[in-house]
């Protein structure tokens, strides 16, 4: 198994492009979500995801898109970049059973805008 | 308010020695689950430790132990026997109401942790 996915690892952006982070995972996981990480701040949720065709607003959304129509991938839309948005980016995903639903995170892809 | 406070941003320990790394959380809610997790200078997100609310006992997996004190609203890591590759970030999350309902977690700012050889 891969585990979580992210492209790409680096990104320099300047303000009002657009672009899409790409997350997958193989393991078969219901839930998906996505966080950004700033310096001094733990983990910010942005959207999540339950299963394929259900997204939710988490924290901070507001200038991001997500979609997941299928298990696997849950890409994330910037639909026009601003230097707030120079960050780490986390895609994570967690199964459905067990006891506790620990989340499993990609190795993140740090996003700059200029 | 802060749902979870970890008030340490950095610590200096030395290797072999224990360290314990404090977070005290905020919640109403009867059920509730805390997670710790490591991030290396690496950068990925490790799971180490979890705890749930209605746990009777505290914790433990390998050297990390979490000292879970309910009246508190406490959950702090206990590493024994530090090492060099302990050095890392630690955030301490928390997800409320029944594993069922809520994937959320509520994150911590996190801890700097540094072991000296």
């Amino acid at each position: 198994n891969a585990g979580v996915t992210q492209t790409p690892k680096f990104q320099v952006l300047k303000t009002g492009q657009s672009m899409t982070l790409q997350c997958a995972q193989d393991m078969n996981h219901e839930y998906m979500s996505w966080y950004r990480q700033d310096p001094g701040m733990g983990l910010r949720l942005i959207h999540y995801s339950v299963g394929a065709g259900i997204t939710d607003q988490g924290e901070v959304p507001n200038g991001y898109n997500v979609s997941r129509s299928t298990t696997e991938d849950f890409p994330l839309r910037l639909l026009s970049a601003a230097p707030s948005q120079t960050s780490v980016y986390f895609c994570a995903s967690s199964y459905r059973g067990g006891r506790i639903y620990e989340q499993y995170f990609g190795p993140g892809t740090r996003l700059t805008v200029t | 308010a802060q749902k979870i406070t970890q008030t340490q941003p950095g610590m200096f320990v030395q290797e072999k020695e224990a360290v314990t790394l404090d977070c005290t959380y905020d919640t109403s809610d009867p059920s509730y689950g805390l997670f710790w997790y490591k991030q290396p200078s690496s950068g990925e997100m490790i799971f180490l430790i979890y705890q749930g609310s209605y746990d009777q006992q505290n914790a433990t997996e390998g050297r990390y132990s979490l000292n879970f004190q309910k009246a508190r609203k406490s959950a702090n890591l206990v590493i024994s026997a530090s090492q060099l590759g302990d050095s890392a970030m630690y955030f301490c999350a928390m997800r409320e109401g029944w594993v069922d309902s809520n994937y959320q977690l509520i994150w911590g700012a996190g801890t700097k942790l540094i072991i000296k050889p």
